[in-house]
């Protein structure tokens, strides 16, 4: 069974650090490209970011809005996808859900998602 | 960016009747859509991709259809657990990679 459990929520000032983690387990993590969706609160989903497996580069994409800022980062030995967040606006409070996207190249769908983790970032 | 627009926001259905949803994308993007259901307090869950693919577990009541920019969400006989928002994603639109969803349509009981 696939499962990601986001961690590390949590309030913070603005102009403040935050890091994200999401641990997986159930699948191959190293085969697939994880990525990071936000959706503030009582609004809708808003894609962050996502990085690609080793077998395509690792390398990122991030949506405007945190680029720049946020930096996602995976540990493949440990089956961890990181998000870190930097220079925190209010407009970042949100729950960060963390998805694994879809098998194939350029299926960016998002096939699981995890609980969420909720960042509020307040001073 | 690709813009993606959902109708209507609130689809008010009778329990055992049909629910079509809409989205329309600002610019082509093949069949690169997929639709997502949240319940309150849940996170998503992946219903659709590739336009009218069911995901894994998805009964056979959801359907999809369309191309270009023009998609359809079709839920044939609306069960209890239907009940939820409805997102639409495009993505298409890559290089650069800018993934967005629609605004969402809130299904509730009539």
């Amino acid at each position: 069974e696939v499962q990601l459990v986001e961690s590390g929520g949590g309030l913070v000032q603005p102009g403040r650090s935050l890091r994200l983690s999401c641990t997986a387990s159930g699948f191959t993590f190293g085969d697939y490209a994880m990525s990071w969706v936000r959706q503030a609160p009582g609004k809708g989903l808003e894609w962050v970011g996502f990085i690609r497996s080793k077998a395509y580069g690792g390398t990122t994409e991030y949506a405007a809005s945190v680029k720049g800022r946020f930096t996602i980062s995976r540990d493949d030995s440990k089956s961890i996808a990181y998000l870190q967040m930097n220079s925190l606006k209010t407009e970042d409070t949100a729950v960060y859900y963390c998805t694994r996207v879809g098998p194939w190249l350029r299926a960016y769908y998002f096939d699981y998602w995890g609980q969420g983790t909720l960042v509020t970032v307040s001073s | 960016e690709i813009v993606m627009t959902q109708s209507p926001a609130t689809l008010s259905v009778s329990p055992g009747e049909r629910a079509t949803l809409s989205c329309r994308a600002s610019q082509s993007v093949s069949s690169n859509l997929a639709w997502y259901q949240q319940k309150p307090g849940q996170a998503p869950r992946l219903l659709i991709y590739g336009a009218s693919t069911r995901a894994t577990g998805i009964p056979a009541r959801f359907s999809g259809s369309g191309s270009g920019t023009e998609f359809t969400l079709t839920i044939s006989s609306l069960q209890s657990e239907d009940f939820a928002v409805y997102y639409c994603q495009q993505y298409n639109n890559w290089p650069p990679v800018a993934l967005t969803f629609g605004g969402g349509t809130k299904v509730e009981i009539k």
